[in-house]
């Protein structure tokens, strides 16, 4: 019952650098989303896929690039990390519109 | 005016008694709305659904929504201290095809 697994689950990184977080998704969903998620802040959504082959830019979209890689995986890619990119990232997976989303346990990155 | 409302916490309660979470949405055509609980440092999980008007109950959570008058409630009934944490308010974008839209969040604390 893996469900939806984030990797990695922590990283450090210098302004400047970049990164790829890893989602993968078990549960044959059509739709994944990325959200971050500062500290005692609500969820805001970065990207998502609505289905294979479909990228849409959420609300916070700047710095950061998606590639829907098949069906089960999705990642998000920081091309040149800064500061205020230090958050918690949530990726999550539904079964499509009217359904709930079920999240992984989340990526907590730092920059330095 | 954010699509999706939640009154401001944090909220706090004695145990034993009964917690209400309210969320108010702006887009009239939502259909489907979620209540999810996050623990601090958790990701967030799915603890209610409700699709249709009136009440859903699961064990000590009751859902309300009234679409009349755009409003969606949780009602923890029996309040115990695991039942601090966050709670979520979701609902879909009507107008965008597979985008999610999320309150910032209630915090609730149980007091013994």
């Amino acid at each position: 019952n893996a469900g939806v697994t984030q990797t990695p689950k922590f990283q450090v990184l210098k302004t400047g650098q970049s990164m790829t977080l890893q989602c993968a998704q078990d549960m044959n969903h059509n739709s994944m989303y990325w959200y971050r998620q500062d500290p005692g802040m609500g969820l805001r959504l970065i990207y998502y896929s609505a289905s294979e082959g479909t990228t849409d830019k959420g609300e916070v979209p700047n710095g950061y690039n998606v590639s829907r890689l098949n069906k089960r995986e999705f990642s998000l890619r920081l091309e040149s990390a800064a500061p205020s990119q230090t958050s918690v990232y949530f990726c999550a997976s539904s079964g499509g519109t009217d359904q709930p989303q079920h999240f992984g346990d989340g990526t907590r990155l730092s920059i330095l | 005016q954010k699509e999706v409302e939640q009154n401001s916490g944090p909220l706090s309660v004695p145990e034993g008694a009964i917690a209400s979470l309210n969320c108010t949405y702006s887009d009239r055509g939502s259909q489907s709305f979620f209540w999810y609980r996050q623990y601090s440092g958790k990701s967030p999980e799915l603890i209610m659904s409700i699709y249709s008007n009136g009440d859903k109950e699961d064990g000590r959570f009751t859902a309300q929504l009234n679409k009349a008058s755009q409003y969606v409630s949780l009602l923890i009934r029996d309040s115990q201290p695991s039942d601090s944490a966050t709670y979520l308010c979701a609902t879909w974008d009507n107008t965008n095809a597979g985008k999610s839209t999320f309150g910032d969040g209630t915090t609730l604390t149980v007091k013994p």
